[in-house]
């Protein structure tokens, strides 16, 4: 059974870095799926962050590319978020997901295992 | 960036089918993909690849794809049905998935 488990800090000051971890638990980060990061500010929907795979290749949002840094820690079995300059639009339930991504006519990718969410509010 | 557009919300009596559609330009070119979310959980992709269901999701709900929409169907809607449901494609031009706005089932 493939669990992923946010954590890190729920309140980040304007202006700081958000950082945020995902442990996955049942499955190796380094078996050949995608692991990202979508949020959702409160009471709104899901915008896509980033995803990153075992050989280093990334996707990232365009709107946040100049924010975000992705990573993954294949020896902890976990990845990692981080987000620069915050500021209260960042406000938002931020989860780790996995990423499966076909190949073929046409790409196929969707999140099939997400973590519970993490509240990150951006404020003073 | 591609944009996906769904109603924000659709009421369908108990027992009754729901449609929940997505719309995006010749949508029926690529995979939908469809998450359920109930308040204070995390979304469960509950269709995949326009018609796939996850082990786990009842026959009930199904998806269909063609032209300009996408269609995301409940048969025989139970309470616990309610939820927002979200479409989700792969944008090919910007190379990252987008998400549709939400679209929140309620069972009157």
């Amino acid at each position: 059974q493939v669990q992923l488990q946010e954590s890190g800090p729920g309140l980040v000051k304007p202006s700081e870095t958000l950082s945020l971890s995902c442990t996955v638990s049942g499955y190796s980060i380094s078996s050949g799926y995608y692991w990202g990061w979508i949020r959702q500010p409160p009471g709104k929907g899901l915008e896509y962050i980033a995803s990153i795979y075992e050989s280093g290749t990334t996707y990232c949002n365009p709107s946040l590319k100049s924010r975000v840094t992705i990573s993954l820690d294949t020896s902890k079995n976990r990845f990692s978020l981080k987000l620069t300059s915050v500021t209260a639009a960042d406000t938002a339930v931020y989860y780790c997901a996995r990423h499966y991504a076909k190949y073929g006519s046409g790409r196929s990718d969707y999140f099939d295992y997400w973590g519970q969410g993490t509240l990150v509010t951006v404020s003073s | 960036s591609y944009v996906l557009t769904q109603p924000p919300s659709v009421s369908v009596a108990p027992g009754q089918t729901a449609r929940i559609t997505c719309g995006g330009n010749n949508i029926g070119t690529k995979s939908v993909h469809w998450y359920q979310q109930k308040p204070g959980q995390a979304p469960l992709l509950v269709v995949y690849d326009d018609s796939g269901r996850p082990s786990g999701i009842p026959e009930r709900v199904s998806g269909s794809n063609s032209g300009n929409t996408a269609t995301l169907t409940i048969s025989g809607v139970e309470a616990g049905d309610e939820a927002d449901y979200y479409c989700q494609v792969w944008d090919s031009n910007n190379d990252h998935p987008v998400f549709g706005g939400g679209t929140k089932l309620t069972a009157l």
